[in-house]
């Protein structure tokens, strides 16, 4: 499998705090992208990367901010946690774009009370 | 509309049994087609891509109709193991390069 790993697994916070959710790939892939997954909603795309210090946002970016420093890390910061994000985030890499495909983390279970 | 629409199931099914899902999209311009399989809280995977020919792996076959902007998922002779949510994916022809994904479909197999 791809070296693609999430940290933390499981999360638990309190509203208004501020949250950092990591990814980190060891595939050199280019392409990197961050996804929230809900009941009825499926995924849905909050940021994605096209290269270091290349980002955009996605159909869901507000109350989220992402950073790419390096090519192996892609941070997704949740600014001021609200309940509404209580979701399954899941990060995924692509080595050519889209059309190759994606694979994904193991996802991040985050919980806002 | 959704861009791309599913039907979310769930599909019970006997094992040994052939099932089909089918799923439509919106944008004309897609350029690449995927079904992911997705098992109960766990990450999606890769089942295959989807070819304009059609494909096949295993007891698996996947069609694309693009005048009709259709795309199906024929799984033969089911089993248990086959028992997740189906996810139909598109890449469309967009600066982010991005892909965009169905809402899934379920598939129980039963004994």
């Amino acid at each position: 499998d791809a070296g693609i790993t999430q940290s933390p697994r499981h999360k638990v916070t309190e509203t208004g705090t501020p949250v950092t959710l990591r990814c980190h790939q060891t595939e050199n892939h280019r392409y990197m992208y961050w996804y929230r997954q809900d009941p009825g909603h499926g995924l849905r795309l909050i940021h994605y990367s096209y290269g270091v210090k290349d980002t955009d946002k996605g159909e869901v970016s507000d109350g989220y901010s992402v950073s790419r420093s390096k090519t192996e890390d892609f941070l997704l910061t949740l600014e001021s946690a609200t309940s509404s994000q209580t979701s399954v985030y899941f990060c995924a890499i692509s080595e050519r774009g889209a059309v190759y495909g994606y694979t994904f983390g193991s996802g991040t279970r985050l919980t806002v009370v | 509309r959704k861009e791309v629409e599913q039907d979310p199931g769930p599909f019970n099914v006997p094992e040994g049994a052939t099932v089909a899902f089918n799923c439509t999209y919106s944008n004309s311009a897609s350029q690449s087609f995927f079904w992911y399989r997705q098992d109960c809280r766990k990450e999606p995977k890769l089942l295959m891509s989807v070819y304009s020919s059609g494909n096949e792996d295993g007891r698996f076959t996947a069609q694309l109709n693009r005048a009709s902007q259709y795309i199906s998922l024929l799984i033969r002779d089911s089993k248990l193991s086959d028992s997740a949510t189906y996810l139909c994916v598109v890449a469309g022809n967009n600066a982010g390069n991005m892909l965009t994904f169905g809402g899934g479909t379920r598939l129980m197999v039963k004994p």
